[in-house]
């Protein structure tokens, strides 16, 4: 079975700009969440999505949205570029359920300059 | 709010030897789930073990496991036998299991294996 897939793996934007990060869960895998990583915050949470609806949010600017495909495909987008938001992000999937693990795509590295 | 803290940045490890690693949490919440994740260098995560708070006996896989304290509400991570390829980073992490069922994860704690 294909785990997570993230496109693209490497994105370089300039400030002002917007981005859209794609995230394809494994197979049957209805839960899609998407975290930002940085050296100095960890994993940060940013949302997640569940049968196409937004389940949960973390504590992100509305610059930062998402939504998710009927096929359970996920995409994230930034607008508004700054600085800050160069980060690897993270997306991750799971089964139905709270007490399954997320299996974890390789993370697209954005870099704002 | 949940937190969850990881007060080790870095550990370092003899090969063959035990590590443990540490975490706390804070929660209100009497029904949640633990999970450990290791993330090795440019590699991606993947969960190394899992713990459901309603259970009491602490979880083992393999040459992992965990001691879980609930009353203290921490949840460490001991690795015996310590090899190479487990040098990476770990990450401990906290799922509600009701309200907002949010994955909350600690900073991380960076493991170094020495041959």
């Amino acid at each position: 079975k294909a785990g997570v897939t993230q496109t693209p793996r490497y994105l370089i934007k300039t400030r002002g700009q917007q981005v859209t990060l794609s995230c394809s869960p494994i197979s049957g895998h209805r839960s899609v969440s998407w975290y930002q990583q940085t050296p100095g915050q960890g994993l940060q949470f940013l949302f997640e999505y569940f049968s196409e609806t937004q389940r949960n949010k973390g504590n992100f600017p509305g610059r930062f949205s998402g939504r998710q495909f009927s096929n359970s495909r996920s995409e994230m987008n930034v607008s508004t570029l700054e600085l800050g938001d160069s980060a690897l992000y993270l997306c991750a999937s799971s089964l139905d359920g709270l007490a399954y693990e997320q299996y974890f795509g390789p993370g697209t590295r954005l870099t704002v300059t | 709010a949940q937190t969850v803290t990881q007060s080790q940045p870095e550990m370092s490890v003899q090969e063959a030897e035990t590590v443990t690693l540490s975490c706390t949490y804070d929660t209100s919440e009497s029904d949640y789930y633990l999970f450990w994740y290791k993330q090795p260098p440019s590699r991606q995560m993947i969960l190394v073990i899992r713990q459901e708070a309603y259970k009491q006996q602490n979880a083992t896989e393999n040459r992992f496991s965990v001691n879980f304290q609930k009353a203290a509400k921490s949840f460490s991570l001991k690795i015996s036998d310590s090899q190479l390829g487990d040098a990476a980073m770990y990450f401990c992490a906290y799922r509600s299991a009701s309200g907002t069922y949010k994955y909350i994860f600690g900073t991380g704690t960076r493991l170094k294996v020495l041959a």
